[in-house]
């Protein structure tokens, strides 16, 4: 069976600082991983995956990603954070074998002090 | 671009009620989703189908259950509505079987059972 861990529930940066959202899975297959964000009162939207190739995985608004298979991890980073940024943040998991369906982690919700 | 609309924003419903929870998506979707999400949890699935009539449980179906007579349509059913099924309800749509398709949210339904 596949999971996540994400740690830290909470994550608190100052503005102009690096973000790091940490993300480990399970997975006895290839994973294809997601990160995930929700905006207070909104959805999930798509930030960016990785399925194959490139480990390095470029996002929208300036977030990316690098998936470790010896980790096992799928880290989430950004080089300078924004006040916009404040979000829940989620990782997720799927694998290339059969139906869709993903497996959440249980979110991190990023802080942003001026 | 891809729309998920859930019908309701907030619902109060009465322990005991017959609940419904409408979800539209535009973009002809084969794959439709239903997910619950709990401070601390995560994102939970109750069901999915990825075609017209066809349901498959998720890993928190009972209690739920679902309907899909229309492709564009999901509907989420709680028989007899329970305290402890007050929670987020998220709703999301796939274009493919294809694990590395992301899924589109719909903004969510809060749902209070008192």
């Amino acid at each position: 069976a596949q999971s996540v861990t994400q740690l830290g529930s909470h994550v608190s940066v100052s503005e102009g600082a690096l973000v790091l959202l940490r993300c480990n899975y399970s997975s006895s297959v290839p994973p294809y991983l997601f990160w995930y964000v929700q905006y207070p009162n909104q959805g999930l939207q798509l930030l960016l995956k990785y399925t194959t190739g490139a480990t390095l995985v470029k996002g929208i608004n300036g977030f990316e990603a690098e998936f470790k298979k010896s980790e096992t991890s799928f880290h989430l980073t950004k080089p300078s954070a924004h006040m916009s940024d404040a979000a829940e943040y989620f990782c997720a998991v799927t694998s290339n074998t059969g139906f869709q369906k993903l497996v959440f982690g249980t979110g991190t919700r990023l802080l942003v002090s001026p | 671009d891809v729309k998920v609309t859930q019908s309701s924003r907030y619902l109060v419903k009465r322990t005991g009620e017959k609940v419904f929870l409408e979800c539209v998506q535009d973009m002809d979707h084969e794959n439709m989703f239903w997910y619950r999400q709990d401070p601390g949890l995560g994102l939970r699935l109750i069901y999915f189908s990825y075609d017209v009539k066809m349901k498959e449980k998720g890993d928190i179906p009972e209690g739920y259950s679902v309907s899909r007579e229309k492709k564009e349509r999901f509907s989420l059913i709680l028989e007899s509505a329970s305290t402890n099924q007050t929670s987020m309800y998220l709703c999301a749509s796939s274009p493919t079987q294809q694990d590395n398709s992301p899924l589109h949210f719909g903004n969510g339904t809060r749902l209070t059972v008192t």
